[in-house]
């Protein structure tokens, strides 16, 4: 059973550019977290999704972030005109049932340099 | 919103001696307290968690206990080994739709 996929593992942006992550759910788990990871710091929640659903983006800023989990294929966190500040690990996690309380797992990360 | 408190932020100990990182947490309604370990450039890996219908919760060298009166729950990892060295995360949540609130971490270095 493979686990929680993501895509790149590293992007290196220039300032103003786009980044695009893509997380792949484990399989049987529809539920998508997002985190934030600055150095030496911990993981600060972005976004939750479902299939096609936004359930709560209280932790993701209002101005150039999206996220997205279409009813086929990964989710996607979107940045767009990228700044220094945005220079981070995304994780995200998945769970297979609905409610919180379900155990997260995560996936390896993709790390994010803007020039 | 939950805040979740984590101490100590580093921590040094002896291959073969205990190993224990505390959090405090604010939102009375939480009832879900997972530990993650973290090491150098990897995921974050779900090591043993506690829901509130229990006070402790063991797994080989690993415990974790839950106070909810003192709304504070902590890890214990007995005869530690240098593999055990990384970031421990602890977390918390209620069962609303909530978000997992993460404390900023314990740097554990056990040293051999």
């Amino acid at each position: 059973n493979a686990g929680v996929m993501q895509n790149p593992r590293h992007l290196v942006r220039r300032r103003g550019q786009e980044a695009r992550l893509r997380c792949s759910p484990m399989k049987g788990h529809s539920h998508v977290y997002w985190y934030r990871q600055l150095p030496e710091e911990g993981l600060k929640f972005m976004v939750y999704l479902q299939k096609e659903n936004i359930i709560d983006e209280s932790g993701m800023p209002k101005e150039r972030f999206s996220a997205e989990f279409p009813k086929e294929g990964p989710s996607i966190l979107r940045i767009q005109q990228v700044v220094r500040g945005d220079s981070a690990a995304y994780f995200c996690a998945s769970s297979p049932q609905a409610g919180w309380t379900d155990t997260q797992y995560f996936g390896p990360g993709t790390r994010l340099t803007v020039l | 919103g939950e805040n979740v408190e984590q101490h100590p932020s580093t921590l040094s100990v002896q291959e073969g001696d205990s190993a224990v990182i505390k959090c405090t947490y604010s939102d009375s309604a939480s009832n879900y307290f997972p530990w993650y370990k973290q090491e150098l450039g990897k995921r974050p890996q779900l090591i043993i968690d506690i829901r509130s219908n229990v006070g402790e919760k063991k797994d080989q060298r690993i415990a974790v206990t839950l106070n909810k009166t003192a709304k504070h729950f902590s890890l214990h990892i007995t005869e530690t080994q240098p593999e055990d060295s990384a970031v421990y995360f602890c977390a918390a949540k209620n069962s609303g739709n909530t978000p997992l609130v993460f404390g900023k971490g314990t740097r554990l270095s056990v040293i051999a």
